[in-house]
């Protein structure tokens, strides 16, 4: 069974330092990665994806730049918070691509910047 | 351009009805899919169901199906004996099928539910 894993589970960070999040996918291999953003008591908004290990592609400029430095991990990255970076960060994965297939989601990292 | 709307913010019903959850859609693509999500209040999403736009037949899993109107690009979740564990937020999303798919989900704004005992 496949599994997604968050890293942190919160943070809550100043504004204008660095921030890394991180997401690893177990049990599935060439998995396709998404990184989403949520605002407290809004919707999803999808920031980057990827479909294979060293190619990301922006979908939303937010100050905030993606890496996928091995098959199973996705890093979520700025060097300079803002306070509009406050909210909740979604990995998900899907199996295929060239598909519209269904996106499972980790359990979220939670960031407040003050 | 994608567009989602679920234009009930939140709802309500008692342990054992039948609950149902509205969403419309715009796209011009012919090939999509819906999708419905439930966020749990830790924030996890759950994924519950999906159509695809060439069927016709309502998509069914479990406790949850979908009444699917393409006509009207409409699309309701329909959740039958809701349980109090049922209580969170629903999300539509359509994902477009297009020359270069990225996957892109876009999302409603969601609909609360709370489920009564």
């Amino acid at each position: 069974a496949q599994t997604i894993h968050q890293w942190p589970v919160a943070e809550i960070k100043a504004v204008g330092s660095p921030l890394s999040l991180g997401c690893t996918i177990k049990g599935k291999s060439s998995p396709n990665l998404y990184w989403y953003w949520q605002a407290t008591g809004g919707t999803l908004q999808q920031l980057f994806y990827s479909i294979t290990v060293g190619q990301v592609e922006s979908v939303v400029q937010l100050n905030l730049s993606a890496s996928r430095p091995k098959d199973d991990q996705f890093i979520l990255s700025t060097e300079k918070l803002l306070l509009s970076h406050s909210g909740f960060y979604l990995c998900a994965w899907s199996p295929y691509w060239g598909e519209y297939a269904e996106q499972f989601f980790g359990p979220g990292t939670r960031l407040t910047v003050l | 351009a994608q567009r989602v709307t679920q234009v009930q913010p939140t709802g309500s019903s008692q342990w054992g009805e039948e609950v149902t959850l509205d969403c419309s859609y715009e796209t011009s693509e012919y090939f999509y899919r819906i999708f419905w999500y439930r966020q749990l209040f830790s924030g996890e999403m759950v994924f519950l169901i999906y159509q695809p736009s060439f069927d016709t037949q309502n998509q069914r899993s479990g406790r949850y199906s979908v009444v699917f109107q393409k006509s009207f690009k409409s699309i309701s979740l329909v959740i039958s004996a809701s349980q109090p564990e049922d209580s969170g937020t629903y999300f539509c999303a359509l994902s477009e099928l297009k020359g270069t798919n990225t996957g892109k989900l876009t999302f409603g704004d969601g609909t609360v539910l709370t489920v009564k005992p």
